[in-house]
């Protein structure tokens, strides 16, 4: 257990619906991310937060849409998404700002869009 | 832009073998980092090393780093079948109060019994 969980593990949703992803850390952190993983692509950054502000969206489509009501939460909120969009959905905190910092990352939510 | 490249995308050994795996990265860092995945499941952090560092050990880990050759490499010494995992390194793009890491691909270790 790395102290940030993630919900659901598993998700398949058809592409008219809305859905949320969830993030929780129990660590004290005041950076949160989301990262998409897809079968053969690096690890992509998709938005960072600081302190519950936004400081990074790392040119994401509008159908994504992150929201930060707090330092420990994070959620990403989805709707009418499209089939390359299914891939490990990844949440990660870390003390402060990625570079000199080790990231906590969740296990991931494995979105497939159907 | 993906900054680190590891090498080899995937690599096969016996236990109890030795495992090097390189990453290369293009621009200037603070900082880099290795991370090991399980499959399909969330990266776990190794080992953080400072670019004014030239290596580092934990464990059965040993990371180097040259900046002159903008490279990286992560030595896993005695390995074992729980060492079976995607291993990726990641650094930030050396600008002051950098707030992003960028990952390679990943190299893909297997540990044969």
């Amino acid at each position: 257990e790395t102290g940030v969980t993630q919900t659901p593990r598993h998700l398949v949703m058809g592409m008219t619906n809305k859905k949320s992803l969830k993030c929780e850390q129990h660590l004290g952190h005041n950076a949160m991310y989301w990262y998409k993983q897809s079968a053969k692509k690096p690890l992509e950054l998709m938005f960072v937060y600081n302190f519950k502000e936004q400081t990074e969206n790392n040119s994401v489509p509008s159908r994504f849409s992150p929201e930060c009501p707090n330092s420990s939460h994070l959620f990403l909120h989805l709707h009418t998404l499209q089939p390359e969009d299914s891939a490990l959905y990844l949440c990660a905190s870390s003390l402060g700002l990625a570079g000199d910092y080790e990231q906590y990352f969740g296990p991931g939510t494995r979105l497939t869009v159907t | 832009s993906q900054q680190g490249e590891e090498d080899p995308q995937a690599l096969s050994i016996q236990e109890g073998e030795n495992a090097t795996m390189n990453c290369s990265y293009k621009t200037s860092i603070n900082n880099l980092q290795w991370y090991r995945q399980n499959s399909g499941r969330g990266l776990v952090h190794l080992i953080l090393i400072r670019s004014n560092e030239r290596e580092k050990h934990s464990g059965r880990l040993r990371v180097t780093l040259d900046t002159s050759k903008k490279s990286s490499s992560l030595l896993i010494t005695a390995s074992r079948a729980a060492d079976t995992a995607s291993y990726f390194c990641a650094t930030d793009d050396g600008v002051g109060g950098a707030q992003k890491l960028v990952f390679g691909q990943g190299t893909r270790l297997t540990i044969n019994p």
